[in-house]
């Protein structure tokens, strides 16, 4: 079946580590998107893709970095930089230019202790 | 500027009672579309429903119903007989596809529906 994964599910990692966030997707979309979910705050756009090679900063990019290299792929990097990083993050793909909504994975909730 | 508008925070009923869940959108755009979207407890979003800015239809899909109206900006979402299986939070979204907007879906803040049993 076609979908988004994300991993893990659950991650710790210590403060002023960097930590990375898996996403792939097989529905052979063009675009991908981070998000972050605070309680109460929404949704909120970390980064996007709409190609391979191409990413645009969204609405809170400072202390997150992420890569496309490959259409399936779009890790996300929590850095040291990130003053207040534990969240729940989404990763979420849709078709490119396209009246559609998203696709979105299971999510990866990050504690940072 | 374009904004979305879920002004219930929370809402509490009892099953088999309907609810009405809100929503507001801004847009000075002419092509858009708008979205529901349900975050159970498990954290995933699932896709409900899309519209189009040119269609006022409203929509009934079993127990859900969602009514469209361009005069008032608003795209209201009923659930009807509510389940506790129907507690989650639920989303609005706005997807604008005039020129410069069209990356981007905007969000409302959510609302967080508890059907009790």
């Amino acid at each position: 079946d076609g979908g988004i994964t994300q991993s893990p599910k659950y991650l710790f990692r210590k403060e002023g580590q960097n930590v990375t966030l898996s996403c792939e997707q097989n529905l052979n979309h063009d675009a991908m998107y981070w998000y972050r979910q605070d309680p109460g705050q929404g949704l909120r756009l970390i980064y996007y893709s709409q190609i391979v090679n191409d990413f645009q900063k969204g609405d809170i990019a400072e202390g997150y970095s992420v890569s496309r290299e490959k259409k399936e792929s779009f890790p996300l990097t929590v850095t040291s930089a990130q003053k207040n990083p534990t969240a729940f993050y989404l990763c979420a793909s849709s078709r490119r230019d396209s009246d559609y909504g998203y696709t979105f994975g299971s999510g990866t909730r990050l504690t940072v202790v | 500027a374009q904004k979305v508008t879920q002004a219930q925070t929370e809402i509490s009923v009892v099953e088999k009672e309907d609810v009405t869940l809100d929503c507001v959108y801004e847009t000075r755009d002419t092509t858009y579309y708008l979205f529901w979207y349900k975050q159970p407890p498990s954290g995933e979003l699932v896709f409900l429903i899309r519209r189009n800015s040119f269609d006022e239809q409203n929509e009934i899909s079993g127990r859900y119903s969602w009514n469209f109206q361009k005069s008032t900006s608003s795209f209201n979402f009923t659930i009807t007989a509510s389940q506790v299986v129907d507690s989650a939070v639920y989303f609005c979204a706005l997807k604008s596809f005039n020129a410069g907007n069209n990356r981007k879906l905007i969000w409302g803040l959510g609302t967080s529906l508890a059907v009790n049993p």
